[in-house]
């Protein structure tokens, strides 16, 4: 049961674009998001979250997005970098309990120059 | 400020030999998660431990696998009996505290079962 899901796992954007990334989730008791991007061989490395209270949250390039009616969250990155090419992960977790994180399969991003 | 330190970063086992893997969270860090990654999957969650207490172990396999956090030294994750479905990358993240704090992740170890 994939309770987050990334429909699209590969993207590719011209440099200087925007990059947008999808993640949808099921479970409603959700209330916490990150995103997460990770380059091959190394770990995850944290970029950007918001709490379910908030629409919008912002950070540099990098604003996340959460619609919560339709359990959709995007990732915007603009302008988009080569050094940005990488997989990004999606996760959720419930803000209470063990706090363990839902990942989703990954995009892999793409950045052309 | 070191990161979240992960050792081996590489190890390769034969089927039915013990596998030991070590996270040493980041400094001030007291909660400590692992989780799994196989090959063109999303990091699955495994377990939860605070300093000498096991918190969440639900996404451990009921078998073979163990882990701790001893109030002195590192965290470990074990496997015992290796078998080569267990191949896979293994991350440690760690948090300052309960609560949804963002969780750091350390580089992995890629466990290699022949």
């Amino acid at each position: 049961d994939q309770q987050v899901k990334q429909n699209s796992p590969s993207l590719s954007v011209q440099e200087g674009r925007i990059s947008i990334l999808n993640c949808d989730y099921t479970n409603s008791m959700f209330d916490y998001f990150l995103w997460y991007k990770k380059y091959p061989a190394e770990g995850p490395t944290f970029l950007i979250s918001i709490s379910s209270i908030k629409d919008k949250n912002e950070d540099g390039r990098f604003t996340v997005f959460l619609n919560k009616s339709a359990k959709h969250l995007s990732l915007h990155i603009v302008p988009s970098q080569p050094g940005d090419s990488a997989v990004y992960f999606c996760a959720a977790a419930v803000n209470s309990g063990t706090y363990k994180y839902i990942f989703g399969t990954g995009t892999r991003l793409k950045v052309l120059a | 400020n070191a990161g979240v330190m992960q050792n081996p970063r590489h190890l390769v086992r034969r089927r039915g030999q013990e596998a030991r893997l070590r996270c040493s969270p980041m400094k001030g860090h007291s909660h400590v998660y692992w989780y799994r990654q196989l090959p063109e999957e999303g990091l699955k969650f495994m377990v939860y431990l605070q300093k000498e207490n096991i918190i969440d172990e639900s996404g451990m396999p009921k078998e073979r696998f163990s882990a701790e956090f001893p109030k002195e030294g590192p965290s470990i994750l074990r496997i015992q009996q290796v078998v080569r479905g267990d191949s896979a990358a293994y991350f440690c993240a760690s948090s300052p505290r309960r609560g949804a704090d963002t969780q750091y992740f350390g580089p992995g170890t890629r466990l290699t079962v022949l």
